[in-house]
């Protein structure tokens, strides 16, 4: 079973626009949310995680929203560029080791 | 700096064949996990390993499935009698006890 779920499957942002990417889980026992970014032919690359003790975390553009009582967090790409055009999957893992992706959202910025 | 290296990078295969994959963790990682990724879908995890121990092995499907990670040399995921089915990236990662996962950039399966 899919342990999160993640929204949209695609996304089409315009050059400087903001992209918003959702997700939920399950498992209240998740305690590392952390978001990958992957482009074609490549590995998934982190590009930014969060831990459930804090509702917000900010780097450079990209920003991560956690809700815990909804069991829900999100990416925001502000400022998106056609650089960032790729997909991204959400992921969540409890005190072990294996992470749990969402399905991926394929993310599209146009000039 | 190497990162996780894979190879091969792309591998056909007919059914029935058997498929070896090989994954380099990062310098000074011991902790190696294998994921599948099929068409349209998030990373399925299969497998984690430490150095000559498989530490949890709950995603491999039971059967024509195996992993290695023995104390010299790379992490070896093994596919006996491949099927069409197989046909999926897999990718590698390393990390250190309890940290982040880096990974790999894939190999790609072909079953004919």
């Amino acid at each position: 079973q899919q342990q999160v779920k993640q929204s949209p499957q695609s996304l089409i942002v315009q050059k400087g626009g903001i992209s918003i990417i959702n997700c939920a889980y399950e498992n209240t026992a998740f305690d590392y949310f952390p978001w990958y970014q992957q482009f074609p032919g490549k590995g998934p690359a982190l590009l930014i995680a969060i831990r459930p003790d804090v509702s917000e975390k900010k780097e450079g553009r990209f920003t991560i929203s956690f809700n815990k009582s909804a069991k829900q967090f999100s990416l925001h790409i502000m400022d998106s560029q056609p650089g960032d055009s790729a997909t991204y999957f959400c992921a969540a893992r409890n005190s072990g080791y294996a992470l749990n992706f969402g399905k991926g959202t394929s993310l599209l910025v146009t000039p | 700096n190497a990162g996780v290296m894979q190879n091969p990078r792309h591998l056909v295969r007919r059914r029935g064949q058997e498929a070896r994959l090989r994954c380099s963790p990062m310098k000074g990682h011991s902790h190696v996990y294998w994921y599948r990724q099929l068409p349209e879908e998030g990373l399925k995890f299969m497998v984690y390993l430490q150095k000559e121990n498989i530490i949890d092995e709950s995603g491999m499907p039971k059967e024509r499935f195996s992993a290695e990670f023995p104390k010299e040399g790379p992490s070896i995921l093994r596919i006996q009698q491949v099927v069409r089915g197989d046909s999926a990236a897999y990718f590698c990662a390393s990390s250190l006890p309890g940290s982040e996962q880096f990974f790999g950039p894939g190999t790609r399966l072909t079953v004919l």
